[in-house]
């Protein structure tokens, strides 16, 4: 089965870059989308195919993917950006898989 | 607007049943994939089933394949998910979730439900 490796906790300074990683075996094939999970609330889609970004998320928010790992950024990163973030695929042997999630603490 | 709405959840017995409600609005029901997604407490999300807009495709996860059972009314605007033989592993938030698209293959869930609690405990 198709495996998501994300790390399990990133750490930022306000206002600095957060980049989250999403590792997966030539994960730069496939498509990958990206959720915000705040405490008690449903996630939320920020990603979508790699690097577009639904109407209503900031453009401080974006992806890439390639080779083996694909990675959200967070440009200017608030406090309000703090919150667990899963990376998603579909791969045709295991169906949906996510990552298993990154918690983004805001120092 | 988009809204997704479950219901049903519940606290129930390992080997019971229980069945799980998703009432949609704000979009052409019968245009769109829609999935079940669940989160156990304090774990990541675990996509569980997927049905596409004319049931005629249907997936499930590995761990709930023979167990659970997916279904739409279109008439209704209504996703459903017909739990059996519970497991204590089965406890989690279920989440409803609409994909972009109408088709067979998975994409992504651009809307989700605030989920509704799943308890299997004696």
């Amino acid at each position: 089965s198709y495996v998501l490796t994300q790390p399990p906790s990133v750490s930022v300074a306000p206002g600095k870059t957060a980049r989250i990683t999403c590792g997966g075996n030539n994960i730069g094939s496939k498509s990958v989308h990206w959720y915000q999970q705040k405490p008690g609330q449903a996630p939320v889609l920020v990603i979508y195919y790699d690097s577009d970004r639904p109407s209503g998320i900031p453009e401080r928010f974006s992806g890439s993917n390639s080779g083996n790992t694909a990675t959200l950024t967070i440009s200017r990163v608030e406090a309000g950006d703090e919150a667990d973030y899963y990376c998603q695929v579909w791969d045709s042997s295991s169906d949906v898989v996510f990552g298993g999630g990154t918690k983004l603490t805001v120092l | 607007e988009v809204q997704l709405v479950e219901s049903g959840g519940g606290l129930v017995q390992p080997g019971r049943s229980l069945r799980l409600s998703c009432a949609a609005s704000g979009f052409t029901f019968d245009d769109y994939a829609m999935h079940w997604v669940r989160q156990a407490p304090g774990k990541g999300l675990e996509w569980v089933s997927g049905i596409s807009w004319n049931s005629g495709s249907i997936g499930y996860a590995d761990s709930v394949k023979g167990r659970f059972t997916i279904s739409r009314d279109n008439a209704k605007n209504s996703l459903y998910l017909q739990m059996n033989s519970l497991r204590a592993e089965d406890t989690a938030l279920y989440y409803c979730a609409k994909d972009p698209q109408g088709g067979t293959t998975v994409t992504y869930f651009d809307y989700w439900g605030q989920g509704t609690l799943v308890t299997v405990s004696s």
